[in-house]
């Protein structure tokens, strides 16, 4: 594609439930990055594709959050149990390989937990 | 591991005022660096990026950024700046080589507001 989509551009959940957002990188792109960005504050490192493989996932706050990703392209990340501290923009990126690590961001992904 | 600090959180200035905003990582190694920015209700996108050479790097838009590795710093320029230039601006660090972490270590952004 053209850039990297994210869907949906908002969701609005309940305390409780649980919510998947989606991330289209880059056709040919090989990494994958999904990063938290709470207002005010710079971008948090959640995960981190190598092709489908994920070699870091030390950023995940905690074993509610898990993301995969299948045939080298979409991915998802799904937030169990929400919290109202998991609101917050969900951005993706992707860049061509690992070692050339320019990234193209998504418009990201506002979840706001009531 | 990686950090970075970027000083200024929110910066105002008028047009054609100069800019300056500070980025100093942590890392002993190799480094490549990097200045994203965000123009409000758009995405994130690359303004300059330095891996080696010159470490004086030209970006888009008339900026550029000095790589100081005495300073461990990375220092976004513009002479003169426009009303366009209203934006978040967030320097990014990862390691070059190997033994690091290719993980992009961002800094907490600095939010510019030129007045026209």
């Amino acid at each position: 594609g053209a850039g990297v989509s994210q869907s949906p551009s908002n969701k609005v959940t309940e305390k409780g439930k649980d919510v998947e957002l989606r991330c289209d990188p880059i056709s040919g792109h090989t990494a994958l990055y999904w990063y938290r960005q709470r207002l005010g504050q710079g971008l948090e490192f959640l995960i981190y594709f190598q092709g489908n493989s994920a070699p870091d996932k030390s950023g995940l706050p905690s074993d509610r959050f898990s993301a995969e990703r299948t045939g080298e392209s979409v991915s998802t990340l799904t937030i169990q149990r929400t919290q109202q501290e998991d609101s917050a923009v969900y951005l993706c990126a992707s860049s061509l390989s690992s070692s050339y690590n320019e990234q193209f961001f998504g418009p990201g992904t506002r979840l706001t937990v009531l | 591991a990686q950090s970075v600090s970027q000083h200024n959180h929110h910066v105002i200035l008028s047009e054609a005022a100069s800019l300056e905003l500070g980025c100093n990582y942590s890392y002993g190694g190799t480094v490549n660096l990097f200045w994203y920015v965000q123009y409000p209700g758009q995405h994130l996108q690359l303004l300059l990026k330095y891996f080696s050479g010159d470490p004086l790097v030209k970006g888009i838009k008339g900026f550029e950024a000095e790589f100081i590795k005495s300073k461990f710093s990375f220092n976004l320029r513009k002479p003169s700046v426009q009303w366009s230039d209203t934006a978040e601006y967030f320097c990014a660090v990862n390691a070059g080589g190997t033994g690091g972490s290719y993980i992009p270590t961002f800094g907490r952004g600095t939010s510019l507001i030129v007045h026209p």
